[in-house]
């Protein structure tokens, strides 16, 4: 049971290049979520999805979109990253109203 | 909307010394508290949690009343070791659609012997 895994771990992009991280659960929850942790500001929602096919938006979406074709997996895209983008990404998985359960994050640098 | 407010830190202790962190929150209806920790190099884990009003979540010697009247969920522990240094983030949870959780800044804890 490896519970919620993503990848990459580290990514160093330039500014306007484009990539997707991948994040994945094996433990049957309906919710997923994508958080960015910036110092000083705790962790703030991008968006998130209460099942498969359905996504919605958080706090911050602008320069973001996502995609949860499989109920396991829900992907985190930059279209066109810019050096505000660089932060800590994490992922997070829950049951309807319980507990979120993270992974251990992606550390993106964007020159 | 909802809001969570913790002490900054970083806190620095010495080995077996008496720890609080303090939080309160504001908030709609009947939120859920929790205290979440991140070792270095790692994502969230949740430590404890409390459902209603006085209630007390306890994990690993670590102790938080939800208190109503007060609006807090301070975090507590009679003698911190050095393992448990960590970033602690103080967090509400409301369901409202799905399971929107408003996490506090964190407060950085450094144990030294």
């Amino acid at each position: 049971n490896a519970g919620v895994t993503q990848t990459p771990k580290f990514r160093v992009l330039k500014t306007g290049q484009s990539m997707t991280l991948l994040c994945a659960q094996d433990m049957n929850h309906e919710y997923m979520y994508w958080y960015r942790q910036d110092p000083g500001m705790g962790l703030r929602l991008i968006h998130y999805s209460v099942g498969e096919g359905t996504t919605a938006k958080g706090e911050v979406p602008d320069g973001y979109n996502v995609s949860r074709l499989k109920k396991q997996n829900f992907l985190l895209g930059l279209e066109s990253a810019a050096p505000s983008q660089t932060s800590v990404y994490f992922c997070a998985s829950s049951l309807i109203t319980d507990t979120q359960y993270f992974g251990p994050g992606t550390r993106l640098t964007v020159l | 909307g909802d809001s969570v407010t913790q002490m900054e830190g970083p806190v620095t202790l010495s080995e077996e010394a008496f720890l609080t962190i303090n939080c309160t929150y504001t908030a709609t209806g009947y939120p859920s508290l929790f205290w979440y920790v991140q070792y270095p190099g790692e994502g969230l884990q949740l430590l404890l949690k409390a459902t209603k009003a006085d209630d007390k979540g306890s994990n690993k010697g670590f102790e938080a009343t939800y208190r109503k009247e007060t609006t807090s969920f301070h975090l507590e522990k009679g003698s911190v070791q050095v393992s448990d240094s960590a970033v602690y983030f103080c967090a509400l949870g409301n369901s409202g659609g799905y399971q929107k959780v408003t996490f506090g800044t964190g407060t950085k804890l450094q144990v030294i012997p």
